[in-house]
Protein backbone atom coordinates (compact mmCIF):
# COMPACT_ATOMS: atom_id res chain seq x y z
CA UNK A 1 0.00 0.00 0.00
CA UNK A 2 0.55 3.53 -0.20
CA UNK A 3 3.59 4.86 2.42
CA UNK A 4 3.67 8.07 4.53
CA UNK A 5 6.47 8.42 6.58
CA UNK A 6 6.79 10.90 9.57
CA UNK A 7 9.51 12.26 11.65
CA UNK A 8 10.47 12.54 14.37
CA UNK A 9 8.69 9.57 16.05
CA UNK A 10 8.92 11.67 19.58
CA UNK A 11 10.57 14.23 20.57
CA UNK A 12 11.27 15.86 24.09
CA UNK A 13 11.83 19.20 24.61
CA UNK A 14 11.41 22.21 27.05
CA UNK A 15 8.66 24.49 27.49
CA UNK A 16 8.81 27.58 25.05
CA UNK A 17 10.64 25.16 22.55
CA UNK A 18 8.83 25.60 18.54
CA UNK A 19 9.12 22.06 17.22
CA UNK A 20 8.84 20.93 13.65
CA UNK A 21 7.33 17.73 12.75
CA UNK A 22 7.68 16.28 8.99
CA UNK A 23 5.44 14.32 6.98
CA UNK A 24 6.19 12.78 2.98
CA UNK A 25 4.24 10.51 0.94
CA UNK A 26 7.16 8.75 -0.90
CA UNK A 27 4.80 6.94 -3.27
CA UNK A 28 1.97 8.76 -4.40
CA UNK A 29 1.27 12.63 -4.86
CA UNK A 30 -0.26 13.78 -1.94
CA UNK A 31 -2.83 16.66 -3.13
CA UNK A 32 -4.38 16.64 0.68
CA UNK A 33 -2.81 16.26 3.92
CA UNK A 34 -4.55 15.83 7.32
CA UNK A 35 -3.10 16.71 10.74
CA UNK A 36 -4.82 14.47 13.54
CA UNK A 37 -3.98 14.78 17.39
CA UNK A 38 -5.11 11.28 19.42
CA UNK A 39 -4.75 11.11 23.25
CA UNK A 40 -4.31 8.43 25.23
CA UNK A 41 -6.84 5.35 24.48
CA UNK A 42 -9.21 8.14 22.58
CA UNK A 43 -10.05 8.73 18.68
CA UNK A 44 -8.40 10.98 16.47
CA UNK A 45 -8.88 14.65 16.62
CA UNK A 46 -8.49 16.01 13.47
CA UNK A 47 -6.60 19.38 13.51
CA UNK A 48 -6.65 20.67 10.17
CA UNK A 49 -6.39 20.09 6.64
CA UNK A 50 -3.81 21.12 3.97
CA UNK A 51 -4.23 21.12 0.60
CA UNK A 52 -0.92 21.34 -1.91
CA UNK A 53 0.04 25.30 -2.65
CA UNK A 54 -3.06 26.34 0.16
CA UNK A 55 -3.43 27.70 3.23
CA UNK A 56 -4.72 25.18 6.10
CA UNK A 57 -8.02 24.63 6.99
CA UNK A 58 -8.25 24.62 10.40
CA UNK A 59 -10.90 22.81 12.93
CA UNK A 60 -12.97 24.76 15.38
CA UNK A 61 -10.79 25.02 18.54
CA UNK A 62 -7.34 24.74 17.08
CA UNK A 63 -5.19 27.88 16.93
CA UNK A 64 -3.56 28.07 13.84
CA UNK A 65 -0.87 30.75 15.27
CA UNK A 66 0.04 27.57 17.36
CA UNK A 67 0.19 25.25 14.80
CA UNK A 68 1.74 26.56 11.71
CA UNK A 69 1.06 23.92 9.03
CA UNK A 70 3.16 24.14 5.49
CA UNK A 71 2.23 22.10 2.41
CA UNK A 72 4.42 23.66 0.14
CA UNK A 73 4.35 20.16 -2.57
CA UNK A 74 3.19 17.19 -3.15
CA UNK A 75 5.10 15.15 -1.15
CA UNK A 76 5.91 17.17 1.84
CA UNK A 77 3.49 18.89 4.75
CA UNK A 78 5.02 20.25 8.34
CA UNK A 79 3.15 20.81 11.16
CA UNK A 80 5.09 23.32 13.78
CA UNK A 81 3.95 23.74 17.29
CA UNK A 82 4.94 27.03 18.05
CA UNK A 83 6.42 28.15 21.71
CA UNK A 84 5.27 24.18 23.01
CA UNK A 85 4.11 24.19 26.51
CA UNK A 86 3.28 20.79 28.57
CA UNK A 87 -0.30 21.33 27.58
CA UNK A 88 0.51 20.49 23.91
CA UNK A 89 2.40 17.32 24.56
CA UNK A 90 0.59 14.22 23.06
CA UNK A 91 0.11 12.19 20.02
CA UNK A 92 0.43 14.00 16.32
CA UNK A 93 -0.29 11.52 13.50
CA UNK A 94 -0.84 13.14 9.83
CA UNK A 95 -2.29 11.66 7.04
CA UNK A 96 -2.44 11.84 3.38
CA UNK A 97 -4.11 11.11 0.15
CA UNK A 98 -3.70 11.68 -3.48
CA UNK A 99 -2.73 10.05 -6.71
CA UNK A 100 -0.47 7.60 -7.12
CA UNK A 101 2.81 8.48 -9.31
CA UNK A 102 2.84 6.75 -12.49
CA UNK A 103 -1.13 5.54 -13.09
CA UNK A 104 -2.51 8.25 -11.28
CA UNK A 105 -5.14 5.87 -9.22
CA UNK A 106 -6.48 7.25 -6.42
CA UNK A 107 -5.34 6.85 -2.97
CA UNK A 108 -7.48 6.79 0.23
CA UNK A 109 -6.21 8.54 3.63
CA UNK A 110 -3.07 6.66 4.57
CA UNK A 111 -0.93 7.14 8.15
CA UNK A 112 1.94 8.15 9.35
CA UNK A 113 3.80 6.31 12.11
CA UNK A 114 3.03 9.39 14.63
CA UNK A 115 5.41 11.50 16.72
CA UNK A 116 4.79 11.25 20.37
CA UNK A 117 5.40 15.10 21.83
CA UNK A 118 6.38 15.39 25.46
CA UNK A 119 7.06 19.27 26.75
CA UNK A 120 8.71 19.27 29.81
CA UNK B 1 -21.31 18.09 10.55
CA UNK B 2 -20.81 14.51 10.52
CA UNK B 3 -21.37 12.86 13.26
CA UNK B 4 -20.50 9.04 13.64
CA UNK B 5 -21.41 6.57 16.78
CA UNK B 6 -19.07 3.42 17.34
CA UNK B 7 -20.13 0.67 19.71
CA UNK B 8 -19.02 -1.04 21.66
CA UNK B 9 -15.78 0.75 23.33
CA UNK B 10 -14.33 -2.68 24.39
CA UNK B 11 -14.88 -6.11 23.13
CA UNK B 12 -13.33 -9.30 24.52
CA UNK B 13 -13.75 -12.96 22.35
CA UNK B 14 -12.42 -15.93 22.38
CA UNK B 15 -9.84 -16.80 20.07
CA UNK B 16 -11.81 -18.60 16.96
CA UNK B 17 -15.07 -16.56 17.23
CA UNK B 18 -16.37 -13.65 15.59
CA UNK B 19 -16.39 -10.02 16.52
CA UNK B 20 -18.92 -7.50 15.10
CA UNK B 21 -17.84 -3.95 15.62
CA UNK B 22 -20.85 -1.56 14.42
CA UNK B 23 -20.70 2.20 13.62
CA UNK B 24 -24.00 4.77 12.42
CA UNK B 25 -23.30 8.23 10.87
CA UNK B 26 -25.39 11.04 10.46
CA UNK B 27 -25.02 13.12 6.89
CA UNK B 28 -26.56 10.33 4.22
CA UNK B 29 -24.14 12.46 1.38
CA UNK B 30 -21.18 10.15 3.15
CA UNK B 31 -20.42 7.81 0.62
CA UNK B 32 -16.91 6.28 1.65
CA UNK B 33 -16.54 4.15 5.19
CA UNK B 34 -13.30 2.81 6.34
CA UNK B 35 -12.07 1.19 8.71
CA UNK B 36 -8.60 1.08 10.65
CA UNK B 37 -6.65 -0.73 12.72
CA UNK B 38 -4.25 0.48 15.24
CA UNK B 39 -2.27 -0.73 17.61
CA UNK B 40 -0.52 0.28 20.83
CA UNK B 41 1.47 3.01 20.04
CA UNK B 42 1.36 2.69 16.17
CA UNK B 43 -0.40 4.06 12.71
CA UNK B 44 -3.73 3.35 12.27
CA UNK B 45 -4.09 0.74 9.00
CA UNK B 46 -6.77 1.19 6.61
CA UNK B 47 -7.78 -2.93 6.88
CA UNK B 48 -10.71 -2.59 4.40
CA UNK B 49 -13.09 0.25 2.80
CA UNK B 50 -16.67 0.29 1.29
CA UNK B 51 -18.60 2.73 -0.85
CA UNK B 52 -22.36 3.69 -0.71
CA UNK B 53 -22.30 1.46 -4.26
CA UNK B 54 -22.24 -1.52 -2.56
CA UNK B 55 -23.72 -2.89 0.34
CA UNK B 56 -20.96 -5.79 0.97
CA UNK B 57 -17.24 -5.81 1.03
CA UNK B 58 -15.17 -8.65 2.24
CA UNK B 59 -11.57 -9.19 2.78
CA UNK B 60 -10.28 -13.29 3.64
CA UNK B 61 -11.51 -12.87 7.52
CA UNK B 62 -12.69 -9.60 7.55
CA UNK B 63 -15.76 -8.09 5.94
CA UNK B 64 -17.80 -4.25 5.74
CA UNK B 65 -21.98 -3.95 5.54
CA UNK B 66 -23.06 -1.15 4.70
CA UNK B 67 -26.93 -0.13 5.20
CA UNK B 68 -27.36 3.06 3.92
CA UNK B 69 -31.16 3.75 4.71
CA UNK B 70 -29.84 3.06 8.16
CA UNK B 71 -27.10 4.77 8.29
CA UNK B 72 -25.33 1.96 10.00
CA UNK B 73 -22.02 -0.12 9.06
CA UNK B 74 -20.37 -3.20 10.20
CA UNK B 75 -16.91 -4.46 10.72
CA UNK B 76 -16.86 -8.66 10.87
CA UNK B 77 -14.02 -10.45 11.61
CA UNK B 78 -14.56 -14.21 11.58
CA UNK B 79 -11.94 -16.71 13.27
CA UNK B 80 -10.40 -13.82 15.24
CA UNK B 81 -6.58 -14.53 16.50
CA UNK B 82 -4.99 -12.86 19.30
CA UNK B 83 -2.98 -10.61 16.37
CA UNK B 84 -6.31 -9.65 16.03
CA UNK B 85 -6.36 -7.44 19.50
CA UNK B 86 -5.62 -4.20 18.34
CA UNK B 87 -8.04 -0.73 18.49
CA UNK B 88 -10.35 -0.44 15.67
CA UNK B 89 -11.81 2.76 14.10
CA UNK B 90 -14.36 3.28 11.94
CA UNK B 91 -14.91 6.60 9.81
CA UNK B 92 -17.04 7.85 7.57
CA UNK B 93 -16.55 10.88 4.66
CA UNK B 94 -17.31 11.79 1.20
CA UNK B 95 -14.48 10.35 -1.53
CA UNK B 96 -11.18 10.28 -0.14
CA UNK B 97 -11.73 13.42 1.50
CA UNK B 98 -11.87 14.36 5.40
CA UNK B 99 -12.97 11.69 7.42
CA UNK B 100 -15.15 11.43 10.41
CA UNK B 101 -13.87 9.12 13.28
CA UNK B 102 -15.87 7.14 15.44
CA UNK B 103 -14.30 6.56 18.89
CA UNK B 104 -12.87 3.42 18.86
CA UNK B 105 -13.48 -0.34 19.68
CA UNK B 106 -10.66 -2.11 21.74
CA UNK B 107 -10.75 -5.85 20.59
CA UNK B 108 -9.40 -8.47 22.54
CA UNK B 109 -8.81 -11.77 21.62
CA UNK B 110 -8.29 -14.24 24.19
CA UNK B 111 -6.21 -17.21 22.92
Amino acid sequence: GAVVSQHPSWVICKSGTSVKIECRSLDFQATTMFWYRQFPKQSLMLMATSNEGSKATYEQGVEKDKFLINHASLTLSTLTVTSAHPEDSSFYICSARGFRTGNHSNQPQHFGDGTRLSIL
Amino acid sequence: GENVEQHPSTLSVQEGDSAVIKCTYSDSASNYFPWYKQELGKRPQLIIDIRSNVGEKKDQRIAVTLNKTAKHFSLHITETQPEDSAVYFCASGWGYSTLTFGKGTMLLVSP
